[in-house]
């Protein structure tokens, strides 16, 4: 088994650009979060996708949009870069239909905006 | 509005030694509560987790935490510590309502064990 798979596991950007993070869930698992954890602080929840549907949004920007695929992966989408945006962005993925069930992290996409 | 606090930003302690971080939290509704541990340029790694049923929960690596209802804290203990376990430590909660397991994080205690 895999786990929570990441990709690129660096990105380097630059202001106003647009940038695609992609994260694979272990599997069996088919709801994916995202999260985004900038220097010294923890994680904030961006979204969470299940049936290829956004289920619920934190505080962040129309810019952060998300996407599920049919076969469960996700992708994370970030228009017009601000410096601030630079943070290393988590995946995160769990089976649904319990009312909790663990949530397993990838390493993560470090991204640097300039 | 719901928030997690970690008391200590850094935690030095020297190889052997008991340590304790601090973790309280705020929410008006029934929350889980979590550990997890974040070695340097990976992921995040679940230690323990309480849910329900007794208050002191015990997790991988040693580490064993209690749940303070009337105190509304999560402090997570480990008798002696390993230069190994030096680390970034994240409590979170998890709000029981809406049902979608979304985790709310503290700010990160990193632990540094010195030999």
């Amino acid at each position: 088994d895999a786990g929570v798979t990441q990709s690129p596991t660096h990105l380097i950007k630059t202001r106003g650009q647009q940038v695609t993070l992609r994260c694979s869930p272990k599997s069996g698992h088919d709801t994916v979060s995202w999260y985004q954890q900038a220097l010294g602080q923890g994680p904030q929840f961006i979204f969470q996708y299940y049936e290829e549907e956004e289920r619920q949004r934190g505080n962040f920007p129309d810019r952060f949009s998300g996407h599920q695929f049919p076969n469960y992966s996700s992708e994370l989408n970030v228009n017009a870069l601000l410096l601030g945006d630079s943070a290393l962005y988590l995946c995160a993925s769990r089976r649904s239909g319990e009312e909790y069930n663990e949530q397993f992290f990838g390493p993560g996409t470090r991204l640097t905006v300039l | 509005a719901q928030s997690v606090t970690q008391l200590d930003s850094q935690v030095p302690v020297f190889e052997e030694a008991p340590v304790e971080l601090r973790c309280n939290y705020s929410s008006s509704v029934s929350v889980y509560l979590f550990w997890y541990v974040q070695y340097p340029n990976q992921g995040l790694q679940l230690l323990l987790k309480y849910l329900s049923g007794s208050t002191l929960v015990k997790g991988i690596n040693g580490f064993e935490a209690e749940f303070n209802k009337s105190q509304t804290s999560f402090h997570l203990r480990k008798p002696s510590v390993h230069i190994s376990d030096t680390a970034e430590y994240f409590c979170a909660v998890i709000l029981l309502s809406g049902g979608y397991n979304k985790l709310i994080f503290g700010a990160g205690t990193r632990l540094a064990v010195h030999p």
